[in-house]
Formats: structure tokens, sequence, C-alpha cells
């Protein structure tokens, strides 16, 4: 069985903080990585993927993968009441990534005022 | 660039009646993927098509569980005879065959609820 996990939270972070939010996977020959964003009663909002080993910015949003520890974090820059939400981890398939995503059970995050 | 559509957007039936949802894609999207989502848990893969063709469904839930895409644009997940573990989140999501990485996007999805 295939998992991706994330811890459920909450994770409270003050306003303007540096919110990080991290996600492990089992299947080491997983091609790409990807973050979305879940408001309550909403679907999922893609903000990010990763394919390759280290770092990858967009605005306040990176990316870090490491492949060797099967890890990969999204680290959210000057926090805002607007990034309150769940975030899902997900992992495309080793044979080409043209099969579902596997998602982990998501980080429920709250910036405070 | 009028994103992936879901219809209908609530749908609350009696168990054991049968379910039709709809999804039309991002337009020059080929790929189209069904999920369903519960209460506090991660959207979990059920089948996908590349254009009008069906290439995994081992992932559906049981044989009450059916998805067509007959002429390779909207799609359509049929659930048949109704249960109350149905209940949930069903989204579809769509991505472009060019995109190396497969990133997907998601509709609104259909919220079914069985009483």
């Amino acid at each position: 069985q295939k998992e991706v996990e994330q811890n459920s939270g909450p994770l409270s972070v003050p306003e303007g903080a540096i919110a990080s939010l991290n996600c492990t996977y089992s299947d080491r020959g997983s091609q790409s990585f990807f973050w979305y964003r879940q408001y309550s009663g909403k679907s999922p909002e893609l903000i990010m993927f990763i394919y390759s080993n280290g770092d990858k910015e967009d605005g306040r949003f990176t990316a870090q993968l490491n492949k060797a520890s099967q890890y990969v974090s999204l680290l959210i820059r000057d926090s805002q009441p607007s990034d309150s939400a769940t975030y899902l981890c997900a992992v495309s398939p080793p044979r080409g990534g043209a099969d579902g995503l596997t998602f982990g059970k998501g980080t429920h995050l709250i910036i405070q005022p | 660039d009028t994103g992936v559509s879901q219809d209908p957007r609530h749908k609350i039936t009696k168990r054991g009646q049968n379910v039709t949802f709809r999804c039309d894609p991002i337009s020059e999207h080929n790929r189209l993927y069904w999920y369903r989502q519960t209460l506090g848990q991660g959207p979990e893969f059920l089948t996908y098509f590349q254009n009008e063709a069906q290439l995994e469904k081992s992932r559906l839930l049981s044989d009450r569980f059916s998805a067509e895409r007959p002429k390779g644009s909207f799609s359509t997940l049929e659930i048949q005879r109704t249960e109350q573990g149905d209940s949930a989140m069903y989204l579809c999501a769509s991505s472009e065959k060019t995109r190396t990485y497969n990133e997907q996007f998601f509709g609104p999805g259909t919220r079914l609820t069985v009483l």
C-alpha cells in the first residue's frame, strides 16, 4: 500500500511568520510531488509541484524535496490569515505519472492574526 | 480558460437509488480523473481516462461504480444502488497529456448525501 503521511495538525502560526508543512512518502520510485491547498468545503487547488531534489520557489511558497529521505516540505513565508486552510501533499506513481495521485490526509494550518 | 466544471454541485438521494455525476474538463486537457474525498481524508483516486479510453479502473470502489467518457470530452460517474457509505465529495480533475509532470486541476466537486 503506497502511503503519503502528513501531520494532521492543526498547525498554528502567527501572522507574518514562516509556516512549515511536511510530508513523507513510502514509494521510493515516485516521480513528482504536489502541494494542494483546500479551503473548508471547497475543492483542492494546486499551488506547487516539484520533481527534482532541492528547493523550488514561487512567490511566498517554497517546496523542498529530498528523495533520499522520501520527504517533501512546503514553506509559506510571511503567512497571512488567508493562508489558513488544509494543505494536501500528493505523489504521482513511479511508472510515468499518468495515473492518479496518492494524497495524504492533509495538514490543517491556522494563521493567527 | 474556464476550469473544470461539475454538475450537480450537491445531490441528496435515498439509499438504493442510482446517481450520475457529470464532469467537463478544461478544454485542451485530454486526461480526466475521478476521486472521492470523505471528511478528514485526502482525495482517493478512483479511475482515469485518456481521451475516451479508460486506462485505470481497478480502483473503483465496487462494481456499483462505473465511469464513461464516450467522446473524449465530458465524463460521467454513476453509482448504482447507493449506500450511506457512498456519502462523500466526488471530485473530477483534468490534466494535459503534454505536461510532463501531470499537474491535475480539480473541479468544484459534487457532494453526495445518501439518506
